[in-house]
């Protein structure tokens, strides 16, 4: 069936370094690819999508491109601040069901 | 930010004890999800409804039943308690189904403890 998987974690960067988290994906058909980003305390929020491939989602200086030849989707930003410490979830909308990596939690310390 | 409301946001009861989520929402969508949430485990799929009265199992269903007599309203009941459904929930709402491309967009979460 259709899964996603992505990096364990916790993903620990100091202010300014660049960031890849990695998600691969399993689907039978065309999925589309999100990728959710959660504070503490809060729910998770939509921060990017892309709905076919080599589509690029973009949102609040992140980025990551819908990769069919490698089943790949992975979240990309050139500077990270501290303000962007919180789990970031990929995800898949297809089949029968949307399914969700287990999060990875990303740390950014000044 | 999609108007999605949860209540109540915090909760504690005893084992054995019926509680009821309710999730409301202000955009009209069709599709309505309960999650729960766990170390360890990420987001899990209680119940979904896809249009008034209309409700299908998720990957964890036993131990819980939902109602959607409104648009609106989407409520995730827990029969009869028990210290295993201690977790984070999360109610969803999407204008398509999992088979479409728009996303799903998530409420602040209530958090259940069962003593």
């Amino acid at each position: 069936g259709d899964s996603v998987t992505q990096m364990e974690g916790p993903v620990t960067l100091s202010e300014e370094a660049f960031l890849t988290i990695n998600c691969t994906y399993t689907a039978t058909g065309y999925p589309s690819l999100f990728w959710y980003v959660q504070y503490p305390g809060e729910g998770l929020q939509l921060l990017l999508k892309a709905t076919k491939a080599d589509d690029k989602g973009s949102n609040k200086g992140f980025e990551a491109t819908y990769r069919k030849e490698t089943t790949s989707f992975h979240l990309e930003k050139g500077s990270v601040q501290v303000s962007d410490s919180a789990v970031y979830f990929c995800a898949l909308s297809g089949g029968n069901q949307f399914y969700f990596g287990t999060g990875t939690s990303l740390t950014v310390i000044p | 930010d999609a108007g999605i409301t949860q209540s109540p946001r915090h909760k504690v009861t005893e084992t054995g004890t019926p509680v009821t989520l309710r999730c409301h929402q202000t955009e009209n969508h069709r599709y309505m999800y309960w999650y729960r949430q766990d170390p360890g485990h990420g987001l899990r799929l209680i119940h979904y409804s896809y249009g008034v009265k209309d409700t299908d199992k998720g990957e964890v269903s036993d131990g819980y039943s939902v109602s959607r007599s409104k648009t609106e309203d989407f409520l995730l009941t827990l029969e009869s308690a028990t210290s295993s459904q201690t977790s984070v929930y999360f109610c969803a709402i999407s204008s398509s189904g999992h088979d479409g491309n728009q996303p799903q967009h998530f409420g602040d979460g209530t958090r259940l403890s069962i003593l």
